[in-house]
């Protein structure tokens, strides 16, 4: 299973509301990302987590709020998005360490902030 | 800091020939990997092949080969026999060998197969 499973695929939320968005794997790797990606950009790395610990953040403002429950999960809490937080949010998974630690990525959640 | 540089935004290749994507980086370490990810319309980020710079020998998966010139900087995609389903956007990215698996990306290159 090289699956990283991203739930949902498309989300819509006004601006005062609460959501989170949800990845999960099964390949025992114990490094997880969030990504931000805006159109035709690449990829903006967010927040790492090593061992379920919170080793990166990339100065993100605070509206956007990771957790890592365990080794498979990773969440992203959203409150009080702005309009420009509009984007592709992209999970990745990896060993922490070591040789074979290239990244494997979900297929994202489309966020519309209105 | 590491800097990854894709010169081309956009390239287009007609079906069944070959496409050669640049891509530079500049680094100060003498341990890393380099990547191509490709990222079709899908939207999920697919590894196509990858390169460590201990290593001389240049990468190859199948239709996919790279041309690393370490001392140049230099880490280009050749992809042969191109297919309508290689039409992605593609992306360079290079990790240090000691900073897990965090990514440094260049802008990619929007690349079209024409049939």
């Amino acid at each position: 299973d090289t699956e990283v499973t991203q739930t949902p695929k498309h989300l819509v939320m006004g601006m005062t509301n609460k959501k989170s968005l949800k990845c999960e794997q099964h390949m025992g790797h114990r490094a997880m990302y969030w990504y931000k990606q805006k159109a035709k950009k690449p990829p903006e790395l967010m927040f790492v987590y090593s061992y379920e610990k919170l080793s990166i953040n990339e100065s993100v403002p605070s509206r956007f709020s990771p957790e890592c429950p365990n080794s498979s999960l990773l969440n992203l809490h959203l409150h009080a998005l702005q309009p420009e937080d509009s984007a592709l949010y992209l999970c990745a998974s990896s060993h922490p360490q070591g040789k074979d630690t290239e990244a494997f990525f979900g297929q994202g959640t489309r966020l519309t902030v209105v | 800091a590491q800097t990854v540089t894709q010169s081309q935004p956009e390239m287009s290749v007609q079906e069944a020939e070959t496409v050669t994507l640049s891509c530079t980086y500049d680094t100060s370490e003498s341990d890393y990997y380099l990547f191509w990810y490709k990222q079709p319309p899908s939207r999920q980020m697919i590894l196509v092949i990858r390169q460590e710079a201990y290593k001389q020998q240049n990468a190859t998966e199948n239709r996919f080969s790279v041309n690393f010139q370490k001392a140049a900087k230099s880490f280009s995609l050749k992809i042969s026999d191109s297919q309508l389903g290689d039409a992605a956007m593609y992306f360079c990215a290079y990790r240090r060998e000691t900073s897990g698996s965090r990514l440094t990306f260049g802008e990619g290159t929007q690349l079209t197969v024409n049939p």
